[in-house]
């Protein structure tokens, strides 16, 4: 596609659920990056994805969150278990491995 | 880890005035962008500028890296120009990218 996609566009789920998001990067884009933006606040790093391997996953917050890219392309956030305090926008970035970042629109994950 | 600072945190401007935005940052870094996001939230990249001077129409960026600091210039301020202005740095030892926590711009007619 003409930009990154993500997918859904927002989710409400209860408390305990699993939910995945979907990140479809920009064709070619090798690097693909993961943020959590909570209400009013900047972006913090989640994860980051150069082709399918995952150099730094420092950023994950809990066990409970992973990340996967299968054929250098998309790539998954999977939180078990949601909590009140996973709610947030799920922003994924994509580059051709360097600068600049192309964003998507976002995940805005609700949990009740 | 890098730290990366942003001031002021918030700023309200009359239509037609400048401002400048600044960038302040803990280590060297391989590079940095500027982000506007707009009331809806989508983020587009302003400038990719590592170092030097860049212009774009109104808005204009400089990177000191030796001084570990970039500048944000916007003249003749509109009121789509409203938003959140993140400076963003690649750094040096990881690939991974390090936002700043933002500048809520307020442009009022």
């Amino acid at each position: 596609g003409a930009g990154v996609s993500q997918s859904p566009s927002n989710k409400v789920t209860e408390k305990g659920k699993d939910v995945e998001l979907r990140c479809d990067p920009i064709s070619g884009h090798t690097a693909l990056y993961w943020y959590r933006q909570s209400l009013g606040q900047g972006l913090e790093f989640l994860i980051y994805f150069q082709g399918n391997s995952a150099p730094d996953k420092s950023g994950l917050p809990s066990d409970r969150f992973s990340a996967e890219r299968t054929g250098g392309s998309v790539s998954t956030l999977t939180i078990q278990r949601t909590q009140q305090e996973d709610s947030a926008v799920y922003l994924c970035a994509s580059s051709f491995g360097r600068p600049p970042l192309h964003f998507g629109n976002g995940t805005r994950l609700t949990v009740t | 880890g890098i730290q990366v600072e942003q001031s002021p945190p918030d700023l309200i401007l009359q239509e037609g005035a400048n401002s400048t935005l600044r960038c302040n940052f803990s280590d060297s870094v391989n590079n940095l962008q500027w982000f506007h996001q707009n009331p809806w939230g989508q983020l587009i990249n302003l400038f990719y500028i590592p170092s030097g001077t860049k212009q774009n129409g109104r808005l204009s960026a400089t990177t000191v890296a030796t001084e570990r600091y970039s500048l944000l210039y916007i003249s003749s301020s509109q009121t789509t120009d409203s938003g959140v202005y993140f400076c963003a740095v690649e750094e040096t030892s990881y690939d991974k990218v390090i936002f700043g926590p933002g500048t809520s711009l307020s442009v009022i007619p």
